[in-house]
């Protein structure tokens, strides 16, 4: 079955650098997500992209968060001048042709840690 | 706003019986509701969702789920709990006024006694 993969699935950054967060949705999907869980709290929607643009987007996030599909293939978020409240696990999701917001598949999620 | 509340942090069962985890919801139009299910240091499994028709809905691994427009509500059901049912749930839900984002409930811990 195909699967949404992220990488790393652990980051440890100190505080003040960026990070970049990787995914590879699946192959036909045609919207990408990013979603956040702090430590065994509620998840928490972050960004929804579609056709190479930012479809919709949370307080969350603001400007110190960025999206990007660089090559058609990755997906991938960047956090600039990371901050001890980012700890949390990040969650990239696709979604096929007609099911955008109704049908996702989610990745194993990449736990990222500031220090 | 969309919201939804998960009103139990746990709820424990034996195994065999019958589980019910509790979910209700809020949103502007209609509701396109789902249950997820997270096991320990994994992502988020898919079991089941609510669209459009029927309003029970079956998933995987022997879930169901009722949407009850009245009682804005969308419980997770199982008529025989296994021990391996353990793990989070999350309800979330998203409405059809447009735009992608699902809103999750807080989650709800179900811990299956054998």
């Amino acid at each position: 079955e195909p699967e949404v993969t992220q990488t790393p699935s652990h980051q440890v950054t100190q505080m003040g650098q960026e990070v970049i967060l990787r995914c590879v949705p699946i192959s036909n999907h045609l919207y990408f997500y990013w979603y956040r869980q702090i430590l065994g709290q509620k998840v928490e929607f972050l960004v929804s992209f579609y056709n190479n643009e930012i479809s919709e987007k949370s307080e969350i996030f603001d400007d110190q968060f960025s999206v990007e599909r660089p090559d058609g293939s990755n997906f991938t978020l960047k956090i600039r001048s990371t901050k001890l409240e980012d700890s949390a696990m990040y969650f990239c999701a696709s979604s096929a042709p007609g099911q955008a917001g109704i049908g996702y598949t989610f990745g194993s999620g990449t736990r990222l840690t500031v220090v | 706003a969309q919201s939804v509340a998960q009103p139990e942090d746990q709820v424990n069962v034996a195994e065999g019986n019958p589980l019910t985890v509790k979910c209700t919801y809020s949103v502007s139009g209609n509701p396109y509701l789902f249950w997820y299910v997270q096991y320990p240091n994994r992502g988020l499994q898919f079991l089941l969702k609510y669209i459009t028709g029927d309003n029970l809905v079956k998933g995987s691994y022997g879930f169901e789920a009722e949407f009850n427009k009245s009682q804005t509500s969308f419980h997770l059901k199982k008529p025989s709990a296994l021990v391996s049912d353990s793990a989070l749930y999350f309800c979330a839900v998203r409405d059809d006024t447009g735009g992608f984002k699902t809103i999750f409930g807080a989650g709800t811990r179900l811990f299956v006694k054998a």
